[in-house]
């Protein structure tokens, strides 16, 4: 079975760089998409971007210059970097595995199905 | 880029039925995927694809697509599912989430 388990600083100062890494135990790296999601306390889900086994990457465009996603096929593991933080960047951030397929052509599935456990990083000075 | 938008709130009574739904332009391309999520806890997939179900997920939740239109149903709620629900969807910038449905059962 599929295992997220994910780390990082959890306190931090503005201005500073926010850094978290996912592992993927239990099965493959390649074939699937990997993401960063946030949640802001008592607010909703927000994808922060994506990355695939081959280092193609997405990212939402509110973020984008301030975020860099990045993998380590070797060790079955993707990074977030998210420069420049402020008390707006305070959350919940969660790491997950994405999966494409068609339903029928022209149309298309995307899901999450397996989750990390989430990291708390406060941002305060 | 595109949005998807989801009631804020909604209530149903115990062993009722209650439908979600999330409207956007990029369900016309991508069916929506459903999560839901209880305090303190990580999403959970409920619905995927056409009306697809991971394993574990109970037959009361199902979905369907129309149009701009995705709905999450649950036939006969349980106390249990009292949680938020979000739905997910992709455009060309990436994935994108709903605003969330806080569903309360009575």
């Amino acid at each position: 079975q599929v295992q997220l388990q994910q780390w990082g600083a959890g306190l931090l100062k503005p201005s500073e760089t926010l850094s978290l890494t996912c592992a993927v135990y239990g099965g493959s790296f390649s074939g699937y998409y990997w993401s960063w999601i946030r949640q802001p306390p008592g607010k909703g889900l927000e994808w922060i971007g994506e990355i695939n086994h081959s280092g193609g990457t997405k990212y939402n465009p509110s973020l984008k210059s301030r975020v860099t996603i990045s993998v380590d096929t070797s060790k079955n593991q993707f990074s977030l970097n998210l420069k420049s933080v402020t008390a707006a960047d305070t959350a919940v951030y969660y790491c997950a595995r994405g999966v494409f397929g068609v339903v029928f052509i022209p149309y298309y599935y995307y899901d999450m199905d397996v989750w990390g456990q989430g990291t708390t990083v406060t941002v305060s000075s | 880029s595109s949005k998807l938008t989801q009631d804020p709130a909604v209530s149903v009574a115990l062993g009722q039925t209650v439908t979600i739904t999330c409207q956007g332009d990029s369900l016309r391309s991508y069916y929506a995927s459903w999560y839901q999520q209880k305090p303190g806890q990580a999403p959970l997939l409920v619905i995927y694809g056409r009306n697809n179900r991971p394993s574990g997920i109970p037959d009361r939740f199902s979905g369907s697509n129309s149009g701009n239109t995705a709905s999450l149903t649950i036939t006969g709620a349980q106390a249990e599912d009292e949680a938020d629900y979000y739905c997910n969807s992709r455009d060309s910038s990436g994935s994108l989430f709903g605003g969330g449905t806080k569903m309360t059962v009575l």
